[in-house]
């Protein structure tokens, strides 16, 4: 159990649906990671917050947003779906940007886009 | 970001010792060498990271190359549960910025393991 929670595990919508999916980190880290697995793209860098505030931006599309509230836990909102956004969403959190520290993943959303 | 390159597949036989390799020619000064690995249906999971001397842990060891332009994660005793993609990436410092820490996973080494 690496300490991040995603919910939830598994979900299945429509096209033109909007979904949110939910990150809750490890206690005590500040920074929330977004990344999407497709078969075709690997692993896809989409966003990062760090202590509520957006700190790095990947491949994330216009119809994809996130946010970190308070609490530390994020949120990454997907709108207007489509079939090809069907995949694993995975959240990851570390206890701050710098890169000597490990990030810590969450098992993951999967997210079926009918 | 600085790019790795890592062979696409590797096997081993169980309870041997498994090398996988790295290069990352391009590699700045300041960057980590970081390693994960994801099971099948799982979330990646850290193994090791390190910056300029060879670390050990629980998991495996980290052998980097003098001038840092390689890297070599090694299994001591490989097992069936150690079949999995291994990914090697550089976690970088941004210079006059803030830092980011994000991980960039390229396709990693898909490794078997035989009984």
């Amino acid at each position: 159990d690496s300490g991040v929670t995603q919910t939830p595990k598994h979900l299945i919508t429509a096209t033109g649906q909007r979904v949110t999916l939910r990150c809750s980190p490890r206690s005590g880290d500040l920074s929330v990671y977004w990344y999407q697995q497709s078969l075709d793209q690997g692993l896809q860098f989409l966003i990062q917050y760090y202590n509520g505030e957006e700190r790095a931006k990947g491949n994330i599309l216009e119809r994809f947003s996130a946010q970190q509230f308070p609490d530390l836990h994020s949120e990454l909102n997907l709108s207007s779906l489509e079939l090809g956004d069907s995949a694993l969403y995975f959240c990851a959190s570390s206890v701050g940007p710098e890169p000597n520290t490990e990030a810590f993943f969450g098992q993951g959303t999967r997210l079926t886009v009918v | 970001d600085a790019k790795t390159t890592q062979p696409n597949s590797m096997e081993s036989n169980e309870e041997e010792p498994v090398h996988l390799p790295c290069n990352h020619s391009t590699i700045s000064g300041t960057d980590y060498i970081h390693w994960y690995r994801q099971l099948p249906s799982q979330g990646p999971e850290y193994v090791i990271h390190g910056l300029t001397s060879n670390v050990n842990n629980r998991m495996a060891s980290l052998a980097i190359a003098e001038d840092r332009k390689s890297s070599t994660l090694i299994l001591h005793r490989a097992t069936l549960r150690d079949a999995a993609v291994y990914y090697c990436i550089l976690r970088d410092v941004l210079a006059g910025s803030s830092n980011t820490g994000k991980l960039i996973f390229g396709q990693g080494t898909t490794l078997q393991v035989k009984p």
